[in-house]
């Protein structure tokens, strides 16, 4: 079965400074990996995601991801984190005929 | 634009009442979701559909019923048997079957908020 797990609850930082949010997960194949951006009240929104070709991915809002496959990672990064990008960001793991599976959610806060 | 729309944003139900969620999707996607959301906690599938007349139970279905007469339409209905109503409720799509299928991901709306009065 698949399983996502993000080890961190609840992350600040300080708005200008880098950013990694971490996700590992479990899946026998090549899974389908996302990440999801939540802000308070909010649906979830794609941020990037992957699946095949290059292991380093861009997303929107100045996000990228890197897939690593020995150690079964999927960490978000941004060079420098703006106020806004304070929320929850989820990732997931999908595989074909099966639901998605969610990981439990980091949530983002940013110091002015 | 395509998208999905949950309505309403907001809802309060008495003890012992049933409610209905509306979820509609203009994407023409095969599958819909249902997830709860309680603070501080994930996503949990209540139930979801890949097909018109079609739905299966997710990991927490109990006190909660769903219909899919319509490809666009998969309302959620959270009966007086759900214990614990109040929480954040997601509906999502997603173009389902095929190859390539999970590539293109979900697409949420944007949530209701029930809350037991």
């Amino acid at each position: 079965a698949q399983s996502v797990t993000q080890p961190d609850i609840h992350i600040t930082v300080s708005e200008g400074a880098s950013l990694e949010l971490r996700c590992n997960y479990s899946y026998g194949a090549t899974p389908y990996l996302f990440w999801y951006v939540q802000s308070p009240g909010q649906g979830l929104q794609l941020l990037l995601k992957y699946f095949s070709g290059d292991t380093l991915v861009q997303g929107i809002k100045g996000f990228e991801a890197e897939f690593k496959r020995s150690q079964s990672s999927f960490n978000l990064r941004k060079p420098s984190v703006h106020w806004s990008d304070a929320a929850e960001y989820f990732c997931a793991v999908g595989a074909r005929g099966q639901n998605f599976v969610f990981g439990p959610g980091t949530r983002l806060s940013v110091l002015p | 634009d395509g998208g999905i729309t949950q309505s309403p944003k907001y809802l309060f139900r008495k003890e012992g009442q049933n409610v209905t969620l509306s979820c509609e999707q203009n994407l023409n996607h095969d599958a819909m979701y249902w997830y709860r959301q309680d603070p501080g906690q994930g996503l949990r599938l209540i139930y979801y559909s890949q097909i018109v007349n079609d739905f299966q139970k997710g990991d927490i279905a109990e006190g909660y019923s769903v219909s899919r007469e319509k490809k666009e339409s998969f309302p959620l209905t959270v009966t007086s048997a759900q214990k614990n109503p109040t929480a954040f409720y997601l509906c999502a799509s997603s173009i389902g079957g095929g190859q390539l299928s999970p590539a293109y991901g979900y697409t949420f709306g944007s949530g209701t908020r029930l809350t037991v009065v």
